[in-house]
């Protein structure tokens, strides 16, 4: 079965000081890999999407991904950040035909000013 | 213009109630999901319907039912309802089994059972 494990709970950065989210996941074969964003209260804003190709990906606001195959990794960067991008932040992988998501147990960003 | 819509957002009920939770989707995609999100964040998928078919199904209670009318909408229907059902259930929609993986996420309903 597939897992993914974000090993971080919790990262506390400066605006304006660059971000890295780290995702590792398991899974046999070629994955599909997301990253979501929640904000409080909120639902889930895709930010961006693995599927083939370019192992860097550009996503919404600014972010970028890196899939790294050797690694399982799949890891969410941002140069700097904004005091709006606070929010918890989820990495899932897509299963199968049925494209069954499994997520990650969250990373939540706080940005200090 | 919604992209995915849920109803209610807060839902406040009394255990042993039984409560249902709408979903509707307007972006023609043919697969539909629910997710529950726990009180620690966790998010675990519990149903997929596609085309109105239901292709996932965890490990759920049996109290949890699934409808389909259409495959614009999808419904789930809470019987008994227990403390441990307290959780933010969110629905999903993408384009299935011919079109790609990406999801698109309702803004979620939190049940609270008292």
């Amino acid at each position: 079965a597939q897992s993914v494990t974000q090993p971080d709970i919790h990262i506390t950065v400066s605006e304006g000081a660059s971000l890295e989210l780290r995702c590792n996941y398991s899974y046999g074969a070629t994955p599909y890999l997301f990253w979501y964003v929640q904000s409080p209260g909120q639902g889930l804003q895709l930010l961006l999407k693995y599927f083939s190709g370019d192992t860097l990906v550009q996503g919404i606001k600014g972010f970028e991904a890196e899939f790294k195959r050797s690694q399982s990794s799949f890891n969410l960067r941002k140069p700097s950040v904004h005091w709006s991008d606070a929010a918890e932040y989820f990495c899932a992988v897509g299963e199968g035909s049925n494209y069954k998501l499994t997520f990650g147990k969250g990373t939540l960003l706080t940005v200090n000013p | 213009d919604t992209a995915v819509s849920q109803t209610p957002k807060y839902l406040v009920t009394q255990m042993g109630n039984d409560k249902s939770i709408k979903c509707e989707q307007n972006l023609g995609h043919d697969t539909m999901y629910w997710y529950k999100q726990d009180s620690k964040k966790f998010l675990k998928i519990m149903f997929s319907y596609n085309n109105k078919e239901l292709i996932i199904n965890e490990t759920v209670p049996n109290r949890f039912s699934p409808k389909s009318p259409d495959k614009a909408h999808l419904n789930l229907h809470i019987n008994s309802l227990e403390l441990g059902d307290s959780a933010v259930y969110f629905c999903a929609s993408s384009l299935g089994l011919a079109g790609g993986p990406e999801q698109f996420f309702g803004p979620g309903t939190r049940l609270t059972v008292l």
